[in-house]
């Protein structure tokens, strides 16, 4: 077990509506980052929040966006939900910049699916 | 341009075998980390070894160990006397120092049989 724990673990809303999706890091651990993982595929780069910053993005439209707080757990928040957004959603928290070797932690997901 | 490809998309290999994964990168940084992960049909991603780009020796970890070939960015991994539960996908992936993110490739499911 990781420390790093996500909620909630599956998900069901109608195209148009907004969700939030929730990370909380392992302890310690600065830095959280977003992916997405579409069936089948491997995990894509949302963004990643460094001490309450986001510090790098992927191609992902602004809809996408997030926040980190003081005890640096994060939320992922998605607007206009469209049918492509299915998929599961992985955090992982780290020690950001602390060297090349430094584990991601990664949480369980969510499982987010778009009717 | 894909940084990481598996081209093995599912591979089946008999229980106590040992197998090999395959994973190849392109970077022009001459310093990365390179990882593999797997993640069993839960979805959490399970860190299983990772190898850095100035490492002289190909890591190890139990069971499983990295075939690191810098010359051919290759980065494959092996799992030595495989069991029931090494049944998963698995990821190569990959961390450069300009960014703090990591890239996956597509994965490889592998399945065990008994």
């Amino acid at each position: 077990e990781t420390g790093v724990t996500q909620s909630p673990t599956h998900l069901i809303k109608t195209r148009g509506q907004q969700v939030t999706l929730r990370c909380s890091s392992q302890s310690g651990h600065n830095t959280v980052s977003w992916y997405q993982q579409a069936l089948g595929q491997g995990p894509q780069f949302i963004f990643q929040y460094y001490r309450e910053e986001e510090n790098g993005r992927g191609n992902f439209p602004p809809r996408f966006s997030g926040l980190q707080f003081p005890n640096y757990s994060s939320e992922l928040n998605v607007n206009a939900l469209e049918l492509d957004d299915s998929a599961l959603y992985l955090c992982a928290s780290s020690l950001g910049w602390q060297g090349l070797n430094t584990e991601a932690f990664f949480g369980q997901g969510t499982r987010l699916t778009v009717v | 341009a894909q940084k990481i490809t598996q081209t093995q998309p599912g591979m089946f290999v008999q229980e106590k075998e040992a197998v090999t994964l395959d994973c190849t990168y392109d970077t022009s940084d001459p310093s990365y980390g390179l990882f593999w992960y797997k993640q069993p049909s839960s979805g959490e991603m399970i860190f299983l070894i990772y190898q850095g780009s100035y490492d002289q020796q190909n890591a190890t970890e139990g069971r499983y160990s990295l075939n690191f070939q810098k010359a051919r960015k290759s980065a494959n991994l092996v799992i030595s006397a495989s069991q029931l539960g090494d049944s998963a996908m698995y990821f190569c992936a990959m961390r450069e120092p300009r960014d703090d993110k990591i890239i996956f490739g597509k994965g490889t499911r592998l399945h065990i049989l008994p």
